[in-house]
């Protein structure tokens, strides 16, 4: 497809177990970001790769939080031990170029509920 | 340091008015660029417009419009003539080389805006 894709769209999982969430990116953008998207929150910074390298990681909560990339294409966060708070929509976007002068494209985001 | 206010959280008109949502942002960058995204209820972000530093020119496509003021570091967002499907979350962002390692947008916490018939 032409835009960034996300799997799973949902995901449930009980507090403990680890969840993978995946990216897709638009080909040929080497930009990637994740963000996290509480209940009626703003947009929260995670983390962002340019090619497979996490220039900037500030933004994860927690050791608990990682996230990788092969090459300029899939990513996947991985949450170990879930818990509730971890409970929101997670976003990912692809840029091409400067990733603050280009524009962010998003993904539909997968929505994780831990029980 | 950076940083995007949107001021409104909520708005609510109805169909056929025209409505302004306000973006204030903070840089001290002279290059930077800012962002409009609509989030409707099914939760993806729709990229709207990007405009950089160096262009004050407003803009209007089709029923939407921005103004892009520097002198008073504002970059408002009005939709003349509103409808239903204008109903969403309204975010404006912030892009500056002052993030170090290209950190992603600095987005404002949005302005939900619900168009009634």
């Amino acid at each position: 497809g032409a835009g960034v894709s996300q799997s799973p769209s949902n995901k449930v999982t009980e507090k403990g177990k680890d969840v993978e969430l995946r990216c897709d990116p638009i080909s040929g953008h080497t930009a990637l970001y994740w963000y996290r998207q509480r209940l009626g929150q703003g947009l929260e910074f995670l983390i962002y790769f340019q090619g497979n390298s996490a220039p900037d990681k500030s933004g994860l909560p927690s050791d608990r939080f990682s996230a990788e990339r092969t090459g300029e294409s899939v990513s996947t966060l991985t949450i170990q031990r879930t818990q509730q708070e971890d409970s929101a929509v997670y976003l990912c976007a692809s840029s091409s170029g400067t990733p603050w002068r280009e524009t962010q494209y998003f993904g539909p985001g997968t929505r994780l509920l831990v029980l | 340091a950076q940083k995007v206010t949107q001021a409104q959280t909520e708005i609510s008109v109805v169909e056929k008015e025209d409505v302004t949502l306000d973006c204030v942002y903070e840089t001290r960058d002279t290059t930077y660029y800012l962002f409009w995204y609509k989030q409707p209820p099914s939760g993806e972000l729709v990229f709207l417009i990007r405009r950089n530093s160096f262009d004050e020119q407003n803009e209007i496509s089709g029923r939407y419009s921005w103004n892009f003021q520097k002198s008073t570091s504002s970059f408002n967002f009005t939709i003349t003539a509103s409808q239903v499907v204008d109903s969403a979350v309204y975010f404006c962002a912030l892009g500056t080389a002052a993030n170090q390692a290209g950190t992603a947008l600095i987005f404002g916490k949005g302005t939900t805006l619900s168009v009634s018939s």
